[in-house]
């Protein structure tokens, strides 16, 4: 059965950088049909794609994100990660990492979130 | 970018209700519309992809229909498990994604 599961610190800075590794497993994360992607919510909002990656590397990412997010896939350790360079209040969310179908950019599964909150 | 916009924003419905939400696209999608519902603390679940396409495991009284511009999410007897918010998501710009801001169903 297929499981994602982030981890990382649930507090960071202001100015820092927020880091979040996405574990895989019940599935191989080097799928030539996903792509693998990071979903946040902040608290009582709606949802915000941050972006995606292919296990050969190759990311997307949303336009008002792009210059602050670093995605990266450890096919050995059949992982994936973000960072979120510069953070703000702004940036407070829970955080999803999912399998997204590529050709289709659906999102069929999801990891159960993290809270990670910005605040000195 | 294509902006997705849902109406209602929220919904005050009662079990056995059948209820409607609308999707609307700033821009021709084709059939490229997703439909997840969210409750409270939890990750989204996929219910329909394609516009109409049941996710394996959705109960049939979950419903979608449209293309172009203007999609639906249909639920023809609400149960009280359904009681939850709900958000479309475009995958035409694949890999790019946008969802739309939500539909929360409350009780009445």
């Amino acid at each position: 059965q297929l499981q994602l599961q982030e981890s990382g610190p649930g507090l960071v800075k202001p100015s820092e950088t927020l880091s979040l590794t996405c574990t895989v497993s019940g599935d191989s994360i080097s799928s030539t049909d996903y792509y693998w992607g990071w979903i946040r919510q902040p608290p009582g909002k709606g949802l915000e794609w941050i972006g995606s990656i292919y296990y050969r590397g190759y990311t997307y990412s949303n336009p008002s994100l792009r210059s602050r997010v670093t995605m990266s896939v450890d096919t050995s350790k059949n992982q994936f990660s973000l960072k979120l360079s510069s953070v703000t209040a702004a940036d407070t969310a829970v955080y999803y990492c999912a399998r997204i179908q590529s050709h289709v950019a659906v999102a069929d599964t999801w990891g159960q979130g993290t809270l990670v909150t910005v605040s000195s | 970018d294509i902006q997705m916009t849902q109406s209602p924003s929220s919904l005050s419905t009662s079990v056995g209700d059948r209820v409607t939400i609308t999707c609307r696209a700033s821009q021709n999608i084709s059939s490229y519309l997703n439909w997840y519902q969210q409750k409270s603390g939890k990750a989204p679940k996929l219910l329909i992809y394609g516009a109409s396409n049941l996710q394996s495991g959705v109960p049939s009284r979950f419903s979608g229909s449209g293309s172009v511009t203007e999609f639906t999410l249909t639920i023809s007897s609400l149960q009280p498990e359904d009681f939850a918010t709900y958000y479309c998501q475009q995958s035409y710009n694949t890999p790019l994604i946008t969802f739309g801001q939500g539909t929360r169903l409350d009780i009445k």
